[in-house]
């Protein structure tokens, strides 16, 4: 079956380090999204690509980085400089319409936490 | 710039009976309209969608939707509330090919 994968579900960071949360998706979608939620946050957009080798910055990119070399892979990086990390990351990902704005299918998710 | 507004942080149904969750938006020209649902620990599922025609939407899992384009709202409902319904639920507002934006969401408790 078609689906989005993310892993992995559970992720600890020290102090200082740099992780990479993977997200795959074999639904032949081209745009993909990365999104965080906190309690009473909903879901807040950290950064988005339509096509390979392009992406923007949604409205929290600081202390994350993102590549798309691939249209199925989109992994996120939460880098030292983001401070507060612990959150819930969701990776989504839809078709492209012709003007149309398309559902954004979701993966499970990866629990941050810092140790 | 689009916004999404759900007013109630937390609703508290008995089971059986009727449910509706409020949703507001704020775009300047027709959106597209979703209603998502989570379960703990777990992604987003789509229950329905609005783009043209028919105001009242029909959904997964007996939910439906109604865009009222006057009151700019679109409100989700289900006639009568299962316990497995319990869960947060997202109402989101999307135009042409930008992402969506969601509302913070709304936690539905169901008791016996």
């Amino acid at each position: 079956d078609g689906g989005i994968t993310q892993s992995p579900k559970y992720l600890f960071r020290k102090e200082g380090q740099n992780v990479t949360l993977s997200c795959e998706q074999n639904l032949n979608h081209d745009a993909m999204y990365w999104y965080r939620q906190d309690p009473g946050q909903g879901l807040r957009l950290i950064y988005y690509s339509q096509i390979v080798n392009d992406f923007q910055k949604g409205d929290i990119a600081e202390g994350y980085s993102v590549s798309r070399e691939k249209k199925e892979s989109f992994p996120l990086t939460v880098t030292s400089a983001q401070k507060n990390p612990t959150a819930f990351y969701l990776c989504a990902s839809s078709i492209m319409g012709q003007g149309d704005n398309q559902p954004q299918h979701f993966g499970d998710g990866t629990r941050l936490s810092i140790l | 710039a689009q916004s999404v507004t759900q007013p109630d942080i937390h609703i508290t149904v008995s089971e059986g009976a009727s449910l509706e969750l409020r949703c507001n938006y704020s775009y300047g020209a027709t959106p597209y309209l979703f209603w998502y649902v989570q379960s703990p620990g777990q992604g987003l599922q789509l229950l329905l969608k609005y783009f043209s025609g028919d105001t009242l939407v029909q959904g997964i899992k007996g939910f439906e939707a109604e865009f009222k384009r006057s009151q700019s709202s679109f409100n989700l409902r289900k006639p009568s509330v299962h316990w497995s319904d319990a869960a947060e639920y997202f109402c989101a507002v999307g135009a042409g090919n930008t992402p969506l934006v969601f509302g913070k969401g709304t936690r539905l408790s169901v008791i016996a």
